[in-house]
């Protein structure tokens, strides 16, 4: 059975830092790309960045670059988000996805406030 | 970046209604675009992939159409089960894009 399942949101003060984790299981996670979306509450889905499947390539949504980081360990099946100089536009659950396969965490909400 | 633009924000239906749900995109995207389910709580669901494939186990009356800038996700008969919020996802480029979504509502 395939699991998704992220850490480390809370709540944290504007300029911030936090990494979220996402552990992964039931799937070969080294052969696909790995997602991070998120949805700021009563909003709709953002995408918000993307890690090849040996984090070669990355990508990311303008409002988060320079400020957010992807990665992955592909040894330990995880993925992480590390995000930098949060700001309260940033509120939101997190989601860990393969989008290929259509397999999702259940998320963890990171709230940015002072 | 591609933009995806998707109407109506909401509907409100009866349930037996024929609802449709439009995608379009900014440039075209061949039919890299798959639409999504989510209920209030939950993480999304995919209903339809390659634009038109139901995946599997969801239900017939799901059904999409479209290729290049313009793409409908039909439910033929809405039954209770269905309302719920409606996203498309573009993957054509690296940089994923979702539509707002279509919160269907019951009347």
């Amino acid at each position: 059975e395939v699991h998704l399942v992220e850490s480390g949101g809370g709540l944290v003060q504007p300029g911030g830092s936090l990494r979220l984790s996402c552990a992964a299981s039931g799937f070969t996670f080294r052969n696909y790309w790995m997602n991070w979306v998120r949805q700021a509450p009563g909003k709709g889905l953002e995408w918000v960045a993307n890690i090849y499947q040996d984090g070669s390539e990355k990508h990311y949504v303008d409002s988060v670059k320079g400020r957010f980081t992807i990665s992955r360990d592909n040894a330990k099946n995880s993925l992480y988000l590390e995000m930098n100089s949060l700001r309260a536009e940033d509120t939101a659950v997190y989601y860990c996805a393969n989008l290929y396969s259509d397999y999702w965490g259940q998320g963890t909400l990171v709230t940015v406030s002072s | 970046d591609i933009q995806m633009t998707q109407s109506p924000s909401s509907l409100s239906a009866s349930v037996g209604d024929r609802v449709t749900i439009t995608c379009r995109a900014s440039q075209g995207i061949r039919n890299d675009l798959g639409w999504y389910q989510q209920k209030p709580g939950k993480a999304p669901k995919r209903l339809i992939s390659a634009a038109s494939s139901l995946q599997s186990g969801v239900p017939s009356r799901f059904s999409g159409s479209g290729s290049g800038t313009e793409f409908t996700l039909t439910i033929s008969s809405l039954q209770p089960e269905d309302f719920a919020t409606y996203y498309c996802l573009q993957h054509n480029s690296y940089l994923r894009t979702f539509g707002q979504g279509t919160k269907v509502e019951i009347k």
